[in-house]
C-alpha cells in the first residue's frame, strides 16, 4: 500500500508570514498533485508535477517535486487569509491500467488577518 | 467552477433507510469516481468507472452500490448503513483514457454530500 505523509497536520500563522508544507512517501509516483479544499467544498487542483526535481510556481505558491519522485513541498510566500484551507497532496500510481490517486491526510492551514 | 454537481448536499438517514447520492458532470469526461472523506483519514477511493465500466472497487462493503448509467451520471446507492459510514462523499471526474499517461488525468471534484447515519 502506498502512503503519503503530510506535515504539519495543522498550521496557524499570521498574514504576511511564509510557510512550507511537506508531502513524503517511501513510494515512487508517476506524478504528484496538490489540491486545496475549502470548507463545504470539494478539493480543487492547484498543480501537477511530473518530473523529478521539477519546480512550479503559481503566484505566491511554489511547488517542488523531489528528485526521486517520492516527496514534494509547497511553499507559500506572504500568506493571506484567502490561502486558508486544507492542502492535500495526491500521488498518481505508477503503471497499471487504472488511473488512481493516493491522498495524504492534508495540512489544515489557517492564516489570521 | 468545477462542472461537477452533487445532490443532495446534506443527508441524514437511519440505519434501515435506503437512499441514493447523485453526481453529474458537465465536462464531457469519461471517468468518474466516488471517494469517502472522514475526519483524520486520507481521502479514500471507493469506486472508479472508466468509459462506463467499473474498473475499481476498493474493498467497499456491499451496503454501498454504485451505478453509472452513462458517462455523465454516477450514483451511489446506500442501504443499511452504519454510523461509522458518516462522512463526506465526494464525486470526481476526469477525461479518462484507455492508456494511462502520467500527470495527464486531472480529477475535478464536486462539492460533496455530507452524510450522517443515525
Amino acid at each position: 500500500t502506498q502512503l503519503l505523509e503530510q506535515s504539519p497536520q495543522f498550521l496557524s500563522i499570521q498574514e504576511g508570514e511564509n510557510l512550507t508544507v511537506y508531502c513524503n512517501s517511501s513510494s515512487v509516483f508517476s506524478s504528484l498533485q496538490w489540491y486545496r479544499q475549502e470548507p463545504g467544498e470539494g478539493p480543487v487542483l492547484l498543480v501537477t508535477v511530473v518530473t523529478g526535481g521539477e519546480v512550479k510556481k503559481l503566484k505566491r505558491l511554489t511547488f517542488q517535486f523531489g528528485d526521486a519522485r517520492k516527496d514534494s513541498s509547497l511553499h507559500i510566500t506572504a500568506a493571506q487569509p484567502g490561502d486558508t484551507g486544507l492542502y492535500l497532496c495526491a500521488g498518481e500510481n505508477s503503471g497499471g491500467s487504472n488511473y488512481k490517486l493516493t491522498f495524504g491526510k492534508g495540512t489544515l492551514l489557517t492564516v489570521n488577518p | 467552477e468545477t462542472g461537477v454537481t452533487q445532490t443532495p448536499r446534506h443527508l441524514v438517514m437511519g440505519m434501515t433507510n435506503k437512499k441514493s447520492l447523485k453526481c453529474e458532470q458537465h465536462l464531457g469526461h469519461n471517468a468518474m469516481y466516488w471517494y469517502k472523506q472522514s475526519a483524520k483519514k486520507p481521502l479514500e477511493l471507493m469506486f472508479v468507472y472508466n468509459f462506463k465500466e467499473q474498473t475499481e472497487n476498493n474493498s467497499v462493503p456491499s451496503r454501498f452500490s454504485p451505478e453509472c448509467p452513462n458517462s455523465s451520471h454516477l450514483f451511489l446507492h446506500l442501504h443499511t448503513l452504519q454510523p461509522e459510514d458518516s462522512a463526506l462523499y465526494l464525486c470526481a471526474s476526469s477525461q479518462g483514457s484507455k492508456v494511462q499517461l502520467a500527470g495527464r488525468e486531472t480529477q475535478y471534484f464536486g462539492p460533496g454530500t455530507r452524510l450522517l447515519v443515525l
